[in-house]
């Protein structure tokens, strides 16, 4: 049982380029999120999912763009990545959006240059 | 929408001495309040929750106590080790129209001295 599976790991962009984060869960759970972790910022939310088929924005969504392919996946896409985009992205998923914990991948360190 | 506030942002204690974390909430109608221990380079993960129809929980060395009123909650770490160190959040789940989901705080760096 893998959980929520984050690929990939590491990432190094140059300003300007574009990439896919991708996320997949294993546990048959409606909600998916996006989450940006930052120092002394805590997780912010990108987008979610609340069922599939659905994506909404939250806190932070410019400069993103989100997918929810099937029940199992949601990718987060950078068109043209910035500086201020570099950060630690986390994934997550749970069985409902409201009043359920979460489960969160490994996460994915980016740095853009 | 929701909004929580998490103190202290840095928080040093002896081992073997006990730790506290407080949060508050400003939408009265959360209803669900989880922590979250994120150690370096690691994921976060669940380590306790509680519903706004218990005042208290326990789990082991761990307890989280809510104040609906004040709308507060707190998490209580006994006997702290050195695995104790770690990022703590705290959330909260709004259950109304619009809502998205979990809000975080932005967290409690806990550093357990020897």
């Amino acid at each position: 049982n893998a959980g929520v599976t984050q690929t990939p790991k590491f990432q190094v962009l140059k300003t300007g380029q574009s990439m896919t984060l991708q996320c997949a869960q294993d546990m048959n759970h409606n909600s998916m999120y996006w989450y940006r972790q930052d120092p002394g910022m805590g997780l912010r939310l990108i987008y979610y999912s609340a069922s599939e088929g659905t994506t909404d924005k939250g806190e932070v969504p410019n400069g993103y763009n989100v997918s929810r392919l099937n029940k199992r996946e949601f990718s987060l896409r950078l068109e043209s990545a910035a500086p201020s985009q570099t950060s630690v992205y986390f994934c997550a998923s749970s069985e409902t959006l409201r009043g359920l914990s979460y489960t969160f991948g490994s996460g994915t360190r980016l740095t853009v240059v | 929408g929701e909004n929580v506030e998490q103190h202290p942002s840095t928080l040093s204690v002896q081992e073997g001495d006990s730790a506290v974390i407080k949060c508050t909430y400003s939408d009265s109608a959360s209803n669900y309040f989880p922590w979250y221990k994120q150690e370096l380079g690691k994921r976060p993960q669940l380590i306790i929750d509680i519903r706004s129809n218990v005042g208290e929980k326990k789990d082991q060395r761990i307890a989280v106590t809510l104040n609906k009123t004040a709308k507060h909650f707190s998490l209580h770490i006994t006997e702290t080790q050195p695995e104790d160190s770690a990022v703590y959040f705290c959330a909260a789940s709004y259950s109304g129209g619009g809502a998205d989901g979990l809000t975080f705080g932005k967290g409690t760096h806990l550093i357990i001295q020897p």
